[in-house]
């Protein structure tokens, strides 16, 4: 069991917007910033939001990010089939530990 | 260009010990913490621990205290994964992955490529 709840699956069709929730508690996400990581089929994680909802350089605007209390949610905008993809969000506990997501994979039909 | 480069895929026996490895580049590798996350066949991320190569400061996630050797051999910006009797249930992908920080907020930002470790008879 993932200490970050995810649902297991989402999708859209091109064009519209999905959201994905991360539901945590006061210990993590109550308390420390989210990031999200999206995964590729076949690669490596990237960082996809850091800080609840800034996004690094090259990640398109399409992409926004949200935190409040003990939940946290990606939402993804004009979905594209490039966005087909596994979703983790994470934080940090005092540890220096990451507690991730379990993930979700995002379908765009 | 910031770069964490993964050592090769390795297939190993029960029992083995192996070391994996991952090298850093284009920037200061004793100033970032690196992390390891497994990845087992099919599903999702789940934190190892981290290293601090400049000083070796080393944290494990409770799962892993004891299962698995993180290391770091800062003259030559590597930092190491290691167990000493490997499992058929340590069969995963391995990622390194630099701890990245910008006023105080952490996230990882370059991760390796992933190091596939197969542990069977």
């Amino acid at each position: 069991q993932s200490v970050l709840t995810q649902p297991p699956s989402a999708s859209g069709t091109p064009g519209q917007r999905v959201t994905i929730s991360c539901s945590g508690s006061s210990s993590n996400i109550g308390s420390k910033t989210v990031n999200w990581y999206q995964q590729l089929p076949g690669t490596a994680p990237k960082l996809l939001m850091y800080r609840n909802n800034q996004r690094p350089s090259g990640v398109p605007d399409r992409f926004s990010g949200s935190k409040s209390g003990t939940s946290a949610s990606l939402a993804i905008s004009g979905l594209q089939s490039e966005d087909e993809a596994d979703y983790y969000c994470a934080a940090w506990d005092d540890n220096l530990n990451v507690v991730f997501g379990g993930g979700t994979k995002l379908t765009v039909l | 260009e910031v770069q964490l480069v993964q050592s090769g895929a390795e297939v190993k026996k029960p029992g083995d010990s192996l070391k994996i490895s991952c090298k850093g580049s284009g920037y200061s590798f004793t100033s970032y913490w690196i992390g390891w996350v497994r990845q087992m066949p099919g599903k999702g991320l789940e934190w190892m621990g981290i290293i601090y190569p400049g000083d070796s400061d080393t944290r494990y996630s409770p799962p892993f205290q004891g299962q698995v050797t993180i290391s770091a051999d800062k003259s030559i910006s590597t930092a190491y994964l290691q167990w000493s009797s490997l499992k058929a249930s340590d069969s995963a992908i391995y990622y390194c992955a630099r701890r990245g920080y910008d006023s105080g907020f952490y996230y990882l930002d370059f991760w390796g490529r992933g190091t596939q470790v197969t542990v069977s008879s």
